[in-house]
């Protein structure tokens, strides 16, 4: 079974700062696919970014990256230059690769705060 | 619409009623899910759909809960005999297709209520 850990129940940080939200996942699969999804007040789940396991690189959109460790099955997600409009909870998610259509397996979710 | 559409965004039912909650997803996407998240908590998954058919039920967390997409298109949820464990936010969410590194979309979810 996979499971994905989020250690931070609630962060915050100043607007313009930088922070770092923390994944971590346990599986016995090789290929698989990591998200990092937001999920405001209004309650719909937005995708922040995306990575493939075999992939070394680590994703970057816009101000969003990633640094993902596959040895040590870490995932974490950077925010640069923070907005208000950041605020939200952040939920890490874990997918295997198949044919099938393998559920999303979510962490507990790391609520943000972005302060003036 | 534009995007995946859940009715009732709220619900209040009392213990012990059906409910059926609706989820229309993004048109063309053959890949739907359904999950459930608890207050303070990531969703967990419930039932996915490919087409028609239920391809992981493993979800379900006991036999009062079921769920259907008869068309290929719209599903619905549906709790028979509601408790109160049961009140929490019901995600729907779609897909292009089932695999790897496809965007899932959701909607907002409807917030079920058992009193």
């Amino acid at each position: 079974a996979q499971t994905v850990t989020q250690s931070q129940p609630e962060m915050s940080v100043q607007e313009a700062e930088t922070v770092t939200l923390s994944c971590t996942y346990d599986t016995s699969e090789n290929n698989y696919y990591l998200f990092w999804y937001k999920q405001p007040p209004s309650r719909q789940m937005i995708l922040v970014i995306r990575q493939e396991a075999y992939k070394q690189q680590n994703a970057t959109e816009n101000r969003f990256s990633v640094n993902f460790q596959k040895a040590a099955k870490s995932f974490s997600l950077k925010i640069s230059d923070s907005q208000l409009g950041d605020t939200a909870m952040y939920f890490c998610a874990f997918r295997v690769s198949d044919n099938y259509g393998q559920n999303f397996v979510f962490g507990p979710g790391t609520r943000l705060s972005v302060l003036p | 619409g534009a995007g995946v559409s859940q009715t009732p965004s709220n619900k209040v039912t009392e213990k012990g009623k059906y409910v059926e909650l609706r989820c229309d997803p993004i048109s063309g996407h053959t890949a739907l899910y359904w999950y459930r998240q608890s207050l303070g908590q990531g969703p967990e998954f419930l039932i996915y759909f490919q087409g028609t058919g239920a391809a992981d039920d493993s979800g379900l967390p006991n036999d009062r809960f079921f769920a259907v997409r008869p068309e290929g298109s719209v599903s619905t949820l549906k709790i028979q005999r509601t408790e109160r464990g049961d009140s929490a936010v019901y995600l729907c969410a779609s897909s292009l297709g089932p695999t790897g590194l496809t965007e899932a979309f959701f909607g907002q979810g409807t917030r079920l209520t058992v009193v």
